[in-house]
Parts: structure tokens; C-alpha cells; sequence
């Protein structure tokens, strides 16, 4: 089966330790995007990359890191410099730019950090 | 901003009747995409209208789009229970990524 994966489904860290997300595409995108989606809120951007080896910041980059290694994955780690990370994360793919193409999303990640 | 606004925030409607949410947003765009969102699941998309067109339909999905006013809506027919989530709209522009809206929280009663 094609499709997106994250793991683990439910995540729980103590303040102050940097935990990484898992997210794996078998659909063979080049573009790999991070949201992370608050209560009742909609999804705000992380960090987006278009291709291997090359990311950029999204609208709220600040305490969180990437890296774009291989294509199929696209690694999320919440640093202890996040002042609020508790939230649900989606990582999604799209054979291209948003302008023209639909993006294909994850089952997601919730993260506790307490 | 090109940000997405659903209206509205939260709807309730019983089994067999249209549902109707509308998106505004600030700026010209390129297309404009709705999204259904089961509770504490992944996005999964639904439709992708660009700015020349007008209406784009799937299945029981009517979505229309309104430059002019800068709007858009998703109406859904003949509701199930199944159709029960939330629902985004998300606006892009040329080389820009998507802003996504609140969502319109639908609740489809049997």
C-alpha cells in the first residue's frame, strides 16, 4: 500500500528532552511538509522540504528541526527550546508545490511533553 | 495574508440533509483545496478547484469558487453519519504554500 506514515501515534516526554518524530512516504514525492494543528485549530507549517538534502522554515520553525536525507523521509525533533510543544503533528507529501498539487497527510503524532 | 476563514465554525445537521460551509480569504490565489479531518486523524483531500473554474463536483461534493468575492463553498448532499469531521479549506498562491483555515466542525446526526 502507498501512503505516509508517522510513528509513534502518541508520544509522552518529560520538559526539557528533544524527541524526534518519524515520518516515511512510500509514494515516491519530492516535497515533504510538518504542520502542527492545535485544539480546534487549524494546521500552521513547521518546516517544508522540496527536495533531498534542502528544507526551508515554515511560519513557526522557531524550536523545532529537520533534515531531508533520503527522499522517502523527512525527520521532525521537537527541541527542549519548543516553549509549548504539546500538540498533534502531521507530516504530509505532494509530488509538487501546493500552487498545483494536493497533499497526501499522515495519521498524525500527539505529543505530551510534561 | 491569503488566510482561509471557514463559516461556520460548527454545524449540525441530521442524516439526509445538505451541508453547506464556506471559506473566505484575503488574497488572489492559485487554487483553493478542501480537506475532511476525522477526529485525531490525518487530513485527507477532497477537492482541488483552481482560480479559472467555477464549480468542481465529486460525488456527493459540490464545491464552487468565487474570485470575485473571494470565496468558496463545499456542500455536501444527502449528509451520513460517516460524514461526521471536520472540514478545511486550504488557499495557495504561486510558489507559496498553503494557509490552512479553522475548519468547520460538521456533525451529521442519524
Amino acid at each position: 500500500d502507498g501512503g505516509i506514515t508517522q510513528s509513534p501515534k502518541y508520544l509522552f516526554r518529560k520538559e526539557g528532552q528533544n524527541v524526534t518524530l518519524s515520518c516515511e512516504q512510500n509514494l515516491n514525492h519530492d516535497a515533504m511538509y510538518w504542520y502542527r494543528q492545535d485544539p480546534g485549530q487549524g494546521l500552521r507549517l513547521i518546516y517544508y522540504s522540496q527536495i533531498v538534502n534542502d528544507f526551508q522554515k515554515g511560519d513557526i520553525a522557531e524550536g523545532y528541526s529537520v533534515s531531508r536525507e533520503k527522499k522517502e523521509s523527512f525527520p521532525l525533533t521537537v527541541t527542549s527550546a519548543q516553549k509549548n510543544p504539546t500538540a498533534f503533528y502531521l507530516c504530509a507529501s505532494s509530488i509538487g508545490t501546493p500552487d498545483f498539487y494536493e497533499q497526501y497527510f499522515g495519521p498524525g503524532t500527539r505529543l505530551t511533553v510534561t | 495574508s491569503q488566510q482561509g476563514e471557514e463559516d461556520p465554525q460548527a454545524l449540525s445537521i441530521q442524516e439526509g440533509e445538505n451541508a453547506t460551509m464556506n471559506c473566505s480569504y484575503k488574497t488572489s490565489i492559485n487554487n483553493l483545496q478542501w480537506y475532511r479531518q476525522n477526529s485525531g486523524r490525518g487530513l485527507v483531500h477532497l477537492i482541488l478547484i483552481r482560480s479559472n473554474e467555477r464549480e468542481k463536483h465529486s460525488g456527493r461534493l459540490r464545491v464552487t469558487l468565487d474570485t470575485s468575492k473571494k470565496s468558496s463553498s463545499l456542500l455536501i448532499t444527502a449528509s451520513r453519519a460517516a460524514d461526521t469531521a471536520s472540514y478545511f479549506c486550504a488557499t495557495s498562491t504561486y510558489g507559496q504554500n498553503f494557509v490552512f483555515g479553522p475548519g468547520t466542525r460538521l456533525s451529521v446526526l442519524p
